[in-house]
């Protein structure tokens, strides 16, 4: 029973191309997030958001945009993709008032040539 | 800001027990979470702390000290598909939105042998 699904398991994309992760869930979760992970880094916050059309930094935004006009999904923008953006990017929901932190959907592997 | 450490790796023999620390300093706590991930796979939740003292989910316990800023994940009877990265993460605390986002530590690889 799969609650948060990410449409694409590998990408490969060129060098300054506009890239486009997208996430849904079903669980009619308020807050969503992006994290991207990397060997030695472990998960790093992108993006959050924690309603329709609200979005908030995390540690490591440069680069990235979201976009939130559902509550249901949450889009990852990669405005001009570059090398040091390959990585494993996670996103995950949350409901308000759920003491068991986030559910995970099972990540994209992008590569950027 | 959080800052969270745990060791990189360990070894442990199969139906041994082995226990993985996690020492975090933050500007502010709203609880510790440990999650299980399988190589290439997605982190799945594993336990949750938000008082001092040990919680035990069957073969997994977890056991928190705020004052001392540590926890810990305690495996007991290993099996060979326990081996996977353990990931601790510390909740912050609600913010206007009540995000509540998690902080996660870098992750401690576990191989269970025989």
């Amino acid at each position: 029973d799969v609650k948060v699904t990410q449409s694409s398991r590998y990408l490969v994309k060129r060098t300054g191309e506009k890239v486009f992760l997208e996430c849904v869930q079903d669980m009619d979760h308020e807050n969503m997030f992006w994290y991207r992970q990397d060997p030695g880094l472990g998960l790093r916050l992108i993006y959050f958001s924690y309603d329709v059309k609200m979005k908030e930094k995390g540690d490591i935004p440069e680069g990235y945009s979201v976009s939130r006009e559902k509550k249901e999904r949450f889009s990852l923008i990669l405005e001009s993709a570059s090398t040091n953006q390959t990585s494993m990017y996670l996103c995950a929901s949350r409901g308000q008032g759920t003491i068991y932190g986030y559910t995970f959907g099972s990540g994209t592997r992008l590569t950027v040539v | 800001g959080q800052n969270i450490d745990q060791p990189t790796e360990m070894t442990a023999t199969e139906g041994a027990i082995v226990q993985i620390n996690c020492t975090y300093q933050t500007s502010g706590f709203n609880g510790l979470f440990w999650y299980q991930q399988h190589a290439g796979e997605a982190p799945t939740f594993l336990s949750y702390n938000v008082l001092d003292g040990l919680e035990e989910k069957g073969r997994f316990s977890s056991f928190l000290s705020r004052s001392k800023g540590y926890s810990y994940l305690l495996l007991k009877e290993l099996q060979m598909k326990d081996s996977a990265s353990y990931l601790c993460a510390v909740r912050d605390p609600p913010f206007t939105g009540g995000g509540n986002k998690l902080t996660f530590g870098t992750g401690t690889q576990l191989k269970v042998e025989l």
